[in-house]
């Protein structure tokens, strides 16, 4: 079975701090999103990345960034916490270029306080 | 503008009714389409996919969808549902790398 591990299922972090997410996958998937979740707003999209070091903005990247160090791992970085990003974070990775499944990780709830 | 809309917010049924989630998809070529099941507190898990081919496709837990194209749905069913089966539950559309997500339809079901 293809395992989406997200590092932290809960989290609470104080407004200002550097919040790291980490995501591992262990499929060799080339594909890997994050995304964020909100009541009545469904699935954003925060950034993705289709290889090693790369990245594409997707619809909501702003007070966000990424890393990708390496095929398995990507990592959400919220550079300055506040309390507008406390929500659900998704991570996904699929494998290809045309719309493959996506595979989730279990989530984490992220609260700024 | 691509697009997935889900129009139902929420849905009650009776456990051992029938059930139909209402998508709708707006995109410039047929793309591939999903339906994704969440429950309380967890990741999204795949319930069915449709590529191409057959337009009615069955998927895990008892579920299916039919894709219409002449009409942009791709409605997801099930003919008797289970307690369990309460969950969120979202449609998909990808053309490449990034998947468009409905917002979401939240089903419950009474005993």
């Amino acid at each position: 079975d293809v395992k989406v591990t997200q590092s932290s299922r809960y989290l609470v972090k104080r407004t200002g701090e550097k919040v790291f997410l980490e995501c591992v996958q262990d499929m060799d998937h080339e594909n890997m999103f994050w995304y964020r979740q909100d009541p009545g707003l469904g699935l954003r999209l925060i950034y993705f990345s289709y290889d090693v070091k790369m990245k594409e903005k997707g619809d909501i990247p702003e007070g966000y960034s990424v890393s990708r160090e390496k095929k398995e791992r990507f990592s959400l970085i919220l550079e300055s916490a506040s309390t507008n990003q406390t929500s659900m974070y998704l991570c996904a990775s699929s494998f290809g270029t045309a719309g493959g499944e996506a595979f989730f990780g279990q989530g984490t709830r992220l609260t700024v306080v | 503008a691509q697009s997935v809309t889900q129009p139902d917010i929420h849905i009650t049924v009776s456990e051992g009714a029938s059930l139909e989630l209402r998508c709708n998809y707006s995109y410039g070529a047929t793309p591939y389409l999903f339906w994704y099941v969440q429950s309380p507190g967890q990741g999204l898990q795949l319930l069915l996919k449709y590529f191409s081919g057959d337009t009615l496709v069955q998927g895990i837990k008892g579920f299916e969808a039919e894709f219409k194209r002449s009409q942009s749905s791709f409605n997801l069913r099930k003919p008797s549902v289970h307690w369990s089966d309460a969950a969120e539950y979202f449609c998909a559309a990808s053309g490449t790398y990034k998947y468009i997500f409905g917002t979401g339809t939240r089903l419950k079901v009474l005993a």
